[in-house]
């Protein structure tokens, strides 16, 4: 089977920088993404790791070891809007399907 | 990005009636499509896949005869939920992959079930 482990929530103060950190256990791995969600709304797509090491893209960055099945998201130089909840989801190249962990609730102080 | 378009985004129904929601991949082809089921301040529980010109794969737990899944082309598939009852009432979501695509998936803008 599949379980992924996050934590719950996290609190960070706008301008900062913050990780949210990922460990995941699976039947075969194919890679490792981040879906951010607003409340009420769908996730959306930030990024995937399927090889181990750093993939940025803009604020977010992503980070994959695979040896240690972990992962997690650096978001920088934090906005209000990026208060939202930060799912991280393992795909399996046995049974092909996509796994959600239960998400951590980013909250920004100004 | 690629586009997903879920139809209809709320419904309310009566106990006991059946509702249709409907996932559609705008812009790309989709073999593949996701029906995840979603309760407040919880994660994306996978229902099932599914996969077009065969039948859904459910998950433990998921009653195939009440979540009925049909994949009939590579751009739509539709979840209906037969005989709705209260504890059916959920946020429900539809994701797809595009053909060869290894690890994004395109959401659909979810479907809010309320059962009276």
């Amino acid at each position: 089977g599949q379980s992924l482990e996050q934590p719950s929530e996290v609190t960070a103060v706008e301008g900062a920088i913050v990780q949210i950190n990922c460990t995941y256990q699976t039947s075969g791995f194919y890679g490792l993404s981040w879906y951010q969600q607003h409340d009420g709304g769908a996730p959306t797509f930030l990024s995937y790791n399927a090889l181990d090491g750093l993939e940025e893209t803009g604020r977010f960055s992503s980070f994959l070891s695979r040896s240690d099945s972990y992962g997690y998201l650096l978001l920088q130089e934090l906005q209000m809007k990026d208060s939202a909840s930060y799912f991280c989801a393992v795909r399996s190249n046995r049974d092909d399907k996509i796994i959600f962990g239960k998400g951590t609730r980013l909250h920004i102080l100004p | 990005g690629a586009v997903v378009s879920q139809h209809p985004s709320r419904v309310i129904c009566k106990s006991g009636t059946s509702v249709k929601i409907e996932c559609r991949s705008l812009d790309f082809q989709a073999t593949t499509m996701f029906w995840y089921r979603q309760f407040p301040k919880q994660s994306l529980m996978l229902m099932a896949t599914s996969n077009e010109g065969s039948k859904a794969t459910y998950e433990q737990g998921v009653e195939k005869d009440k979540f009925l899944i049909n994949h009939a082309s590579l751009t739509l598939s539709t979840l209906t939920v037969t005989s709705a009852h209260p504890e059916d009432s959920s946020f429900y979501i539809c994701s797809a992959r595009p053909t060869g695509n290894t690890g994004e998936l395109f959401f659909g803008e979810g479907s809010r079930l309320t059962v009276l």
